[in-house]
């Protein structure tokens, strides 16, 4: 159980574009997501917290503009990332908790390498 | 500054032998404190998680520690195999707040 599948797995996109990504909780209701990002060798950093039918709250230094988190539904959250240009290159990862916020791990979807040419 | 620190980049042991991580936090009140394992190009997939009044959780052959004082949690993997090569994150939760902070991760190799 407790499975979060997220797609694309990679994308390659041209500058100045935009490209959505997909997470979604499978077998369970995520009131609550996470989108991180990581870059190679380094840890992973937290972008967003996405609250179902509430907008998300971003972390310091994270544009909201650029990247926009949709939480349309339990079970679905986006990311869009807007007017892409190559420092927004990485791996971006959802993770989603199963109950209270306290106690529960994270569950997080496989990730999508994103490569901005 | 806030900081999470994990031993080494990189660790290598024999197979057989047990393998020990080290994460090292500085400024942080840690409600809990969580031990992931990441595979190249996969998420996270959690393991253990022990509260801060635990001292030693156990799960297989997995163990890990918290010592609040020395501020300092240890993942041991005994009996280690080819197949628990991949680097291992430890993660906290401070008190008061949702987020979950990540260290920067050991990546183990287990030696044949």
């Amino acid at each position: 159980g407790a499975v979060v599948s997220q797609h694309p797995s990679w994308v390659i996109c041209k500058s100045g574009t935009s490209v959505k990504i997909e997470c979604r909780s499978l077998d369970f209701q995520a009131t609550t997501m996470f989108w991180y990002r990581q870059f190679p060798k380094q840890s992973l950093m937290l972008m967003a917290t996405s609250n179902e039918g509430s907008k998300a709250t971003y972390e310091q230094g994270v544009e909201k503009d650029k990247f926009l988190i949709n939480h349309a539904s339990l079970t679905l959250s986006t990311l869009t990332v807007t007017s892409a240009h190559p420092e927004d290159s990485s791996f971006y990862i959802c993770s989603a908790t199963q109950g209270p916020r306290g106690n529960s791990p994270l569950h997080f979807g496989n990730g999508t390498r994103l490569t901005v040419t | 500054s806030q900081k999470i620190e994990q031993n080494s980049e990189a660790l290598n042991i024999q197979e057989g032998k047990t393998a020990t991580l080290t994460c090292n936090y500085t400024n942080y009140s840690p409600a809990y404190l969580q031990w992931y394992r990441q595979d190249p190009g996969r998420g996270p997939v959690f393991l253990l998680l022990i509260r801060e009044n635990e001292k030693e959780k156990r799960k297989e052959r997995l163990k890990v520690t918290f010592d609040t004082t020395l501020k300092q949690s240890l993942f041991h993997i005994t009996a280690s195999q080819p197949a628990d090569s991949a680097t291992y994150l430890c993660a906290l939760k401070q008190t008061g707040a949702n987020n979950l902070f990540f260290g920067t991760g050991t990546r183990l190799t287990v030696i044949p």
